[in-house]
């Protein structure tokens, strides 16, 4: 089945730690997308991606990196430079501007 | 600034009471706008695109409408299954390909 993949569902990481979260996507999509989800807000976009070896920072890049080596993966690394890394992170693609862009289950991750 | 403004921010309903949820926004060039269901501890859950104002998309108990202004999220006799949060979107401006999220409804539909 097509899909996209998160991994891990749940995360937990000490302060001071740098963590990657998966994405895998097996749509064939171009674009591929980080958002943050806090209780009370909207989604907040992290990265970007329109193509492979090419990404673009969202609204709030900072203490994160990602990579696109690979058309299917879209990883993001939450470094120690992030002040409030708690929190819901969802990945998503989409391949066409016309139809809206699907989504992962998401990645709980808690910093203790 | 593009802004999308999703109210009320809570809903609750008895099951087969009927009513709409809003979704305004203000974008300069409105490329498409997306309805989305989010259940708890889950990804949101795609729903409708509307593109033009007049547009309307039907799926089962729900039907989504667009004006140039806002669009409303029309859900017909609830079931307790619907209770969800619910989430609207307007694609960027040209150029780009991000989206702009609304903060979402939290629909509860009690049996």
């Amino acid at each position: 089945d097509g899909g996209i993949t998160q991994s891990p569902k749940y995360l937990f990481r000490k302060e001071g730690q740098n963590v990657t979260l998966s994405c895998e996507q097996n749509l064939n999509h171009d674009a591929m997308y980080w958002y943050r989800q806090d209780p009370g807000q909207g989604l907040r976009l992290i990265y970007y991606s329109q193509i492979v070896n090419d990404f673009q920072k969202g609204d709030i890049a900072e203490g994160y990196s990602v990579s696109r080596e690979k058309k299917e993966s879209f990883p993001l690394t939450v470094t120690s430079a992030q002040k409030n890394p708690t929190a819901f992170y969802l990945c998503a693609s989409r391949t066409d501007s016309l139809i809206g862009a699907f989504f992962g289950q998401g990645t709980r991750l808690t910093v203790v | 600034e593009d802004q999308v403004t999703q109210s009320p921010e809570a809903l609750r309903l008895q099951e087969g009471e009927s009513s709409s949820l809003n979704c305004s926004y203000t974008v300069s060039g409105l490329r498409g706008l997306f309805w989305y269901r989010q259940d708890p501890g889950k990804g949101p859950e795609f729903l409708f695109t509307l593109y033009s104002a007049g547009e309307e998309k039907e799926k089962e108990r729900l039907k989504a409408t667009l004006t140039k202004k806002e669009s409303f999220l029309h859900i017909t006799a609830p079931k307790p299954e619907d209770s969800a949060t619910y989430l609207c979107a307007v694609q960027a401006p040209s150029g780009t390909y991000k989206y702009i999220f609304g903060t979402g409804t939290r629909l509860k539909v009690l049996a």
